[in-house]
């Protein structure tokens, strides 16, 4: 069975430029997540979804960062436009629910602003 | 401030060695987990912890879960290179929400043969 695609796997950029993320979670999972992992603050939940809406968007770093979920299969996350800073390793994350359930990551984006 | 700190940050050990890992928070969890994380790939959970004092194993790894909920810690039996990796905690319902995973600072192992 496939598990959690994320794509691309690596991307680099300018500062300045918009990127997106894409991820599609397991199928029949209800619940994604999208995290950001770095050296300095470790792996930060940025926003979650239920049934493709987003219930917790708090760890949103700045008004730079959107996420969407058009349909069960398919999340993006876009930054416009990008900064060094928001160089890290993005990860989207799916379970079949909420509380309690198992979360299932996948392998990751690289993003690397210059 | 990180809600869950990971002591020791950074591990070096040889084959057949065995460590312990903590994490350690002033917050109650509702349960608690431990994930692997290797290179290139994202975080693969190893346990799930719910009840105070509860000690679950998982072959040569035994982790435990402190009688507050509130600290945990893994330890290894017998190193092996493929234990090699980042050590994550994870907790929930630190603040009555249960949808959230509150990740560790990690603990960097790194196992010699």
């Amino acid at each position: 069975d496939a598990g959690v695609i994320q794509s691309p796997r690596h991307e680099v950029t300018e500062m300045g430029q918009e990127v997106t993320l894409r991820c599609k979670p397991i199928s029949g999972h209800n619940s994604l997540f999208w995290y950001r992992q770095t050296m300095m603050r470790g792996l930060e939940l940025l926003i979650y979804f239920n049934n493709n809406v987003p219930i917790d968007d708090s760890g949103m770093p700045e008004d730079r960062f959107s996420a969407k979920m058009p349909n069960a299969s398919f999340s993006t996350l876009k930054i416009q436009p990008s900064e060094p800073r928001d160089s890290a390793v993005y990860f989207c994350a799916s379970s079949e629910g909420l509380a309690g359930h198992t979360q299932y990551f996948g392998p990751g984006t690289r993003l690397t602003v210059l | 401030t990180q809600l869950l700190e990971q002591s020791p940050q950074f591990l070096s050990i040889q084959e057949g060695e065995n460590l312990t890992v903590y994490c350690n928070s002033s917050s109650v969890f509702s349960s608690l987990q431990w994930y692997r994380q290797e290179p290139g790939e994202g975080p693969v959970l190893l346990v799930t912890v719910v009840t105070g004092g509860e000690v679950k194993k998982l072959k040569r790894l035994t982790f435990q879960f402190g009688d507050a909920r509130k600290d945990s810690s893994l330890h290894i039996t017998a190193a092996q290179p493929g234990d090699t990796g980042l050590y994550l905690c994870a907790g929930r319902g630190p603040s009555g929400n249960t949808d959230k995973l509150i990740f560790g600072t990690g603990t960097r192992l790194q196992v010699f043969p």
